[in-house]
């Protein structure tokens, strides 16, 4: 089983500030990484996939890159809608693995 | 667009057994895999099992492996989860979404499942 493993486990920012999430895995995944965000009491929302490209209705400020074991999300200009929790999962092999998340919170 | 609604969840002793279903509109649902994912009280996301869109390759996370029955039926646009010998570290919320071989690109709101004597 690859092991997703996230940091920081919470990051704390302010409305406009660039927010950096970085997901590793155990062994490579090639490029087969997506990210979700997840809001309390809603449904988790694919934004990016095969590292680095943009789910449908994903605004731009948000952008993916890496590759093999190392891999980043970054939010350029933190807006109000964006604090929630963010997990990277690898799709390369089964069993499909997430990371244990980042919280982004208000500062 | 596509929706997914789950139903089923609800309240259940250890050992005992619970349905799952989720009901998928907005798309031609037997053209993709499906899949189940949960997150317990105050943890993250796992996922739980993925069925491809013909149901004749499926994948159990270990966790649930032998106790959990993923299943499809094409005509009725429907998933479900079949949840046998249910212990305490079952209980989260059970998320229906379409992916499994590629990312899920689509989840349904959830429904909550509680073990508890």
């Amino acid at each position: 089983e690859i092991v997703m493993t996230q940091s920081p486990a919470t990051l704390s920012a302010s409305p406009g500030e660039r927010a950096t999430l970085s997901c590793r895995a155990s062994q490579s995944v090639s490029g087969n990484l997506a990210w979700y965000q997840h809001k309390p009491g809603q449904a988790p929302r694919l934004l990016i996939y095969a590292t680095s490209v943009w789910a449908t209705g994903i605004p731009a400020r948000f952008s993916g890159s890496g590759s093999g074991t190392e891999f980043t999300l970054t939010i350029s200009s933190l807006q109000s809608e964006d604090f929630a929790v963010y997990y990277c999962q690898q799709y390369n092999s089964w069993p499909r693995t997430f990371g244990q998340g980042t919280k982004v919170v208000i500062k | 667009q596509v929706q997914l609604v789950e139903s089923g969840g609800g309240l259940v002793k250890p050992g005992g057994s619970l349905r799952l279903s989720c009901a998928a509109s907005g798309f031609i649902f037997s053209d993709y895999y499906m899949s189940w994912a949960r997150q317990a009280p105050g943890k993250g996301l796992e996922w739980v099992s993925s069925i491809s869109n013909s149901d004749n390759t499926i994948y159990y996370a270990d966790s649930v492996k032998g106790r959990f029955t993923i299943s499809r039926d094409n005509a009725k646009n429907s998933l479900y989860l079949q949840m046998n010998s249910l212990s305490l570290e079952d209980t989260a919320v059970y998320y229906c979404a379409r992916g499994g071989f590629v990312p899920l690109d689509s989840w349904g709101q959830g429904t909550l499942v509680t073990v508890s004597s």
